[in-house]
């Protein structure tokens, strides 16, 4: 069966600081991970992915993710954060069923 | 393009009473799917659908039934709420079935009964 562990609830970082997220997965096989963003009140939606070929990937608003076998990790990053970034952020694996598991989120909050 | 659609976006209930949240989709999506979201809990799928006539259950599917007449819509019934069901749903869509892919969302619904 597949998994996902999202270890931090919250993260608190000021205006311009360094993120990151973390997103441990469990999974037999090479894995299909995603990252999503749900800003207040809204549905969630894709901010990058991994299937296969580069370990670090890029996505839409200035994040990247670097995809770890070893560590069965997925962690979500960002050199400078926006006080818009403030959402929940969704670590989500695949593999042989087209249906993803999800973690439970981490809450993003962004000090001025 | 209004992509994945949910009415209504707030409802309240009354325990017992029924009502169906609507999901709505241009794109032409096979499968479709219900989650709700509850604080600490992230996403837990309820039901899914891989194309019109079949369904099947997710994770947490008592006290709820869908039915897929069509490929545009996927509607959620709750037949008797119960204030467990107070909660965050949202629809979710994805073109093809050969393997995981980027999931679409709808913006919504906030369900309260009490």
């Amino acid at each position: 069966a597949q998994s996902v562990t999202q270890p931090d609830i919250h993260i608190t970082v000021s205006e311009g600081a360094s993120l990151e997220l973390r997103c441990n997965y469990s999974y037999g096989a090479t894995p299909y991970l995603f990252w999503y963003v749900q800003s207040p009140g809204q549905g969630l939606q894709l901010l990058l992915k991994y299937f296969s070929g580069d370990t670090l990937v890029q996505g839409i608003k200035g994040f990247e993710a670097e995809f770890k076998r070893s560590q069965s990790s997925f962690n979500l990053r960002k050199p400078s954060v926006h006080w818009s970034d403030a959402a929940e952020y969704f670590c989500a694996v695949g593999g042989g069923s087209y249906i993803p598991t999800f973690g439970r989120g981490t809450s993003l909050i962004v000090h001025p | 393009n209004a992509g994945v659609t949910q009415t209504p976006k707030f409802q309240v209930l009354k325990t017992g009473q029924s009502m169906t949240l609507q999901c709505a989709q241009d794109m032409n999506h096979e499968y479709m799917s219900w989650y709700r979201q509850d604080p600490g809990m992230g996403l837990r799928l309820i039901h899914y659908s891989v194309g019109a006539g079949i369904t099947d259950q997710g994770e947490v599917p008592n006290g709820y039934n869908v039915s897929r007449s069509t490929t545009e819509d996927f509607p959620l019934r709750l037949l008797s709420a119960a204030p467990s069901q107070t909660s965050v749903y949202f629809c979710a869509t994805k073109g093809g079935l050969a393997g995981p892919g980027e999931l679409f969302f709808g913006e919504g619904s906030r369900l309260t009964v009490l």
